[in-house]
C-alpha cells in the first residue's frame, strides 16, 4: 500500500524559507513513470498545483511560485522536497504531497498525504 | 493559464435526490490526442482530495456509479443520481490539458 506523508515545520517568519518533506513509502520515486506533486490549499480556499518532481528527476513548476520554488528527491530516503523562499502571509496554507499516477491517465493524483498546515507569521 | 469556474458554489440537497455541478473552463480540454482531460474530485471534511471522475465521464475505481460526468470541449457536468449523506464535501473540478493544471473554486455539497 503506497503511503505518502508530510513532515516540517508549521511555522515560518515571513521573508524566510518554507522546507516540507514528503517520505514515500510502498513505492519507489524513481519507478513507476510517476509524478511526485505538491498542492496546497489556503484557509477556507481551493487548491493550487505548485509543482511537481518526475521518475527521470524533471521538474515542473507554477509560473506563479516558479521565481520561488525548488523541488527535489532524495531517493536514499525515497523521500521528496519542497523549498519556497521570501515566503509571506500569503503563503499560509495547508501543503500536501500526491502521487500523479503515470501509469494512467495525465492529472491522476490517486495517492494523497494527510496534508501539513503552514504558517507564515513573525 | 487555464481559468476552471464552478457553479453553484455550494447547494444543499436532500438524501435521495440528484444533485448536479457545473465546470466551464476558459479553454478548450480536448487535447490532439483525442482525450478530454477534465477531472472531478471530491474533499471530505479533514480529508485529501480523492478521485471520482477521470477524462470527463470515466469512474475511478471504486466510486460508486450514482457519480457520472458528462461534457465536452469547455463546459462539463457533475451528476449525482441520489445523493447518500457520505456525498458530503467539497466537489472539484480539474484540467490537466496543460500544466500548471487548475482547479475550480471547489462545490460545497451538504445534506438537507
Amino acid at each position: 500500500q503506497v503511503q505518502l506523508q508530510e513532515s516540517g515545520p508549521g511555522l515560518v517568519k515571513p521573508s524566510q524559507t518554507l522546507s516540507l518533506t514528503c517520505t514515500v513509502s510502498g513505492d519507489s520515486l524513481r519507478s513507476g513513470g510517476h509524478y511526485w506533486t505538491w498542492i496546497r490549499q489556503h484557509p477556507g480556499k481551493g487548491l493550487e498545483w505548485i509543482g511537481y518532481i518526475s521518475y527521470r528527476g524533471t521538474t515542473y513548476y507554477n509560473p506563479s511560485l516558479k521565481s520561488r520554488v525548488t523541488i527535489f528527491v532524495d531517493t536514499s530516503k525515497n523521500q521528496f522536497s519542497l523549498k519556497l523562499t521570501s515566503v509571506t502571509a500569503a503563503d499560509t496554507a495547508v501543503y500536501s504531497c500526491a502521487r500523479e499516477n503515470g501509469s494512467g491517465s495525465r492529472g491522476t493524483f490517486d495517492i494523497w498525504g494527510q496534508g501539513t498546515m503552514v504558517t507564515v507569521s513573525s | 493559464d487555464i481559468v476552471m469556474t464552478q457553479t453553484p458554489l455550494s447547494l444543499s440537497v436532500t438524501p435521495g435526490q440528484p444533485a448536479s455541478i457545473s465546470c466551464k473552463s476558459t479553454q478548450s480540454l480536448l487535447h490532439s490526442d483525442g482525450k478530454t482531460y477534465l477531472y472531478w474530485y471530491l474533499q471530505k471534511t479533514g480529508q485529501s482530495p480523492q478521485l471520482l471522475i477521470y477524462e470527463v465521464s470515466n469512474r475511478f475505481s471504486g466510486v460508486p456509479d450514482r457519480f457520472s460526468g458528462s461534457g465536452s470541449g469547455t463546459d462539463f457536468t457533475l451528476k449525482i443520481s441520489r445523493v447518500e449523506a457520505e456525498d458530503v464535501g467539497v466537489y472539484y473540478c480539474m484540467q490537466s490539458i496543460q500544466r500548471p493544471y487548475s482547479f475550480g473554486q471547489g462545490t460545497k455539497l451538504e445534506i438537507k
